[in-house]
C-alpha cells in the first residue's frame, strides 16, 4: 500500500520569504514522487518529479524538492515566494507503476 | 500540441438523471484516469483504464461507469446522479512507460446535482 501525508492544509508566507511545503509518504517499494500545482479553476500541472536519479530535484518556477529515504519525506521548497505562487499544491506517490496516490493538498497563500 | 480536454466545463443536473462527462486526449496515451476533487479529500480515483476495452474500479467507483472504445476517449457516466456526486471531476492520462508515470490533467468539469 502507498499513502501520502501533507502537513498543513494551509500555509501562509510573506512575499520574498522561504516556501516550505511538507510531504511524507509511505510505500513498500522504492517510490516515484511528484509535486503538482493547481491554480484556481484549473487542472493540476506537474511541478517536479523524483524517479530515483538525483535526490535533489529541480522543477519549474524555481521550486525544488529533496527525496530523503530515511525520513520518507519529499518536501517542496522555494527560496523566495512570489505572489504568483499562491495556489494549491499536491504531493503524490507512485509505488505501483501507473497509479498515483495524492495527499490532501496544501493551499499556499502569499502576503504582500 | 498534445492536450487533454474535458466537456462540459460546467454542468447542472437534477437528482436521478444520467450524466456523461467527456474526456479526450491527443497524447496517444494508453492510460486514462478519472478523479473527483472535494474539499478535505484531495483527489480520489473513480475509474481508470490501461487501454482499449480495459476498465477498472478505483477508490470511489459506486454510481459511476466508464467505457474505453478507443485510445483517445474515456467518458464518465453517472447512472443516476445524486447530490453526493456534486464535485469537480478531473480526467488524466499517462503513457505508462518509461521512468516516471507522470499524469497529465484536463481542466476539470464542475458538476452540480440539485
Amino acid at each position: 500500500a502507498q499513502s501520502v501525508t501533507q502537513l498543513g492544509s494551509h500555509v501562509s508566507v510573506s512575499e520574498g520569504a522561504l516556501v516550505l511545503l511538507r510531504c511524507n509518504y509511505s510505500s513498500s517499494v522504492p517510490p516515484y514522487l511528484f509535486w503538482y500545482v493547481q491554480y484556481p479553476n484549473q487542472g493540476l500541472q506537474l511541478l517536479l518529479k523524483y524517479t530515483s536519479a538525483a535526490t535533489l530535484v529541480k522543477g519549474i518556477n524555481g521550486f525544488e524538492a529533496e527525496f530523503k529515504k530515511s525520513e520518507t519525506s519529499f518536501h517542496l521548497t522555494k527560496p523566495s515566494a512570489h505572489m504568483s505562487d499562491a495556489a494549491e499544491y499536491f504531493c503524490a506517490v507512485s509505488a505501483l507503476g501507473n497509479m498515483l496516490t495524492f495527499g490532501g493538498g496544501t493551499r499556499l497563500m502569499v502576503k504582500p | 500540441d498534445a492536450e487533454i480536454t474535458q466537456s462540459p466545463r460546467h454542468k447542472i443536473t437534477e437528482t436521478g438523471r444520467q450524466v456523461t462527462l467527456a474526456c479526450h486526449q491527443t497524447w496517444n496515451h494508453n492510460n486514462m484516469f478519472w478523479y473527483r476533487q472535494d474539499l478535505g479529500h484531495g483527489l480520489r480515483l473513480i475509474h481508470y483504464s490501461y487501454g482499449v476495452q480495459d476498465t477498472n474500479k478505483g477508490e470511489v467507483s459506486d454510481g459511476y461507469s466508464v467505457s474505453r472504445s478507443n485510445t483517445e476517449d474515456l467518458p464518465l457516466t453517472l447512472e443516476s446522479a445524486a447530490s453526493s456526486q456534486t464535485s469537480v471531476y478531473f480526467c488524466a492520462s499517462s503513457d505508462g512507460t518509461g521512468a516516471s508515470y507522470e499524469q497529465y490533467f484536463g481542466p476539470g468539469t464542475r458538476l452540480t446535482v440539485t
